[in-house]
């Protein structure tokens, strides 16, 4: 079993919809969630962090975390066609909280 | 604002080359990390240090070696490259259990 999982997607969703990212993960000590966007050709950069249950939210941008379902989440609302990258969920890990699993990413593509 | 910068965006190595990968960060960060990302894969970690002169292996050290002599820089060596090398190689650097900055990026072909 992988340490985080996410659907590899694509996801489509119409410019201005909400598009929906969920990711779980497998340690239930880990303490730490993150959100990274990834362009084509391009380095991760990093959208949100969340550490504690419930939603964060920033500007389009809502993190959700339950931790008792070892599920987070994203959501982007009015998505507009420069949402369209691969998204990477990350969690820390049991043993150095340093550490960072990665899952394999969510293709997101936002149609005009 | 955090800068992490790599020295090559692209590379071309022939096979068994000694190749170094460098990695700077100028915001005083204690860990440095490198990965590798493949299609299909996603992000592997290779090795990360979490001081100077300390480093631990992460998911797939075999056929690479790391260097920190200094706080702001790591260094991944692959000493004899390979094909099955080539790869997307990514540098990131964090404070204590915070978040990662990723450098550019160095994508290295071994033929």
């Amino acid at each position: 079993q992988k340490e985080v999982e996410q659907n590899s997607g694509p996801l489509s969703v119409p410019e201005g919809a909400i598009a929906s990212l969920n990711c779980t993960y497998s340690d239930r000590v880990s303490q730490s969630f993150f959100w990274y966007r990834q362009y084509s050709g391009k380095s991760p950069e990093l959208i949100m962090s969340i550490y504690s249950n419930g939603d964060k939210e920033d500007g389009r941008f809502t993190a959700q975390l339950n931790k008792a379902s070892q599920y987070v989440s994203l959501l982007i609302r009015d998505s507009q066609p420069s949402d369209s990258a691969t998204y990477l969920c990350a969690v820390n890990g049991r043993y150095n909280f340093n550490k960072f699993y990665f899952g394999s990413g969510t293709k997101l593509n936002v149609k005009p | 604002d955090v800068k992490v910068t790599q020295s090559s965006r692209y590379l071309v190595k022939r096979t068994g080359e000694k190749v170094f990968l460098e990695c700077v960060q100028d915001m005083d960060h204690e860990n440095m990390f490198w990965y590798r990302q493949d299609p299909g894969l996603g992000l592997r970690l290779i090795y990360f240090s979490y001081d100077v002169k300390m480093k631990e292996k992460g998911d797939i050290p075999e056929g690479y070696s790391v260097s920190r002599e200094k706080k702001e820089r790591f260094s991944l060596i692959l000493e004899s490259a390979s094909t099955n090398q080539t790869s997307m190689y990514l540098c990131a650097s964090s404070l204590d259990r915070d978040e990662q900055y990723f450098g550019p990026g160095t994508r290295l072909t071994v033929t």
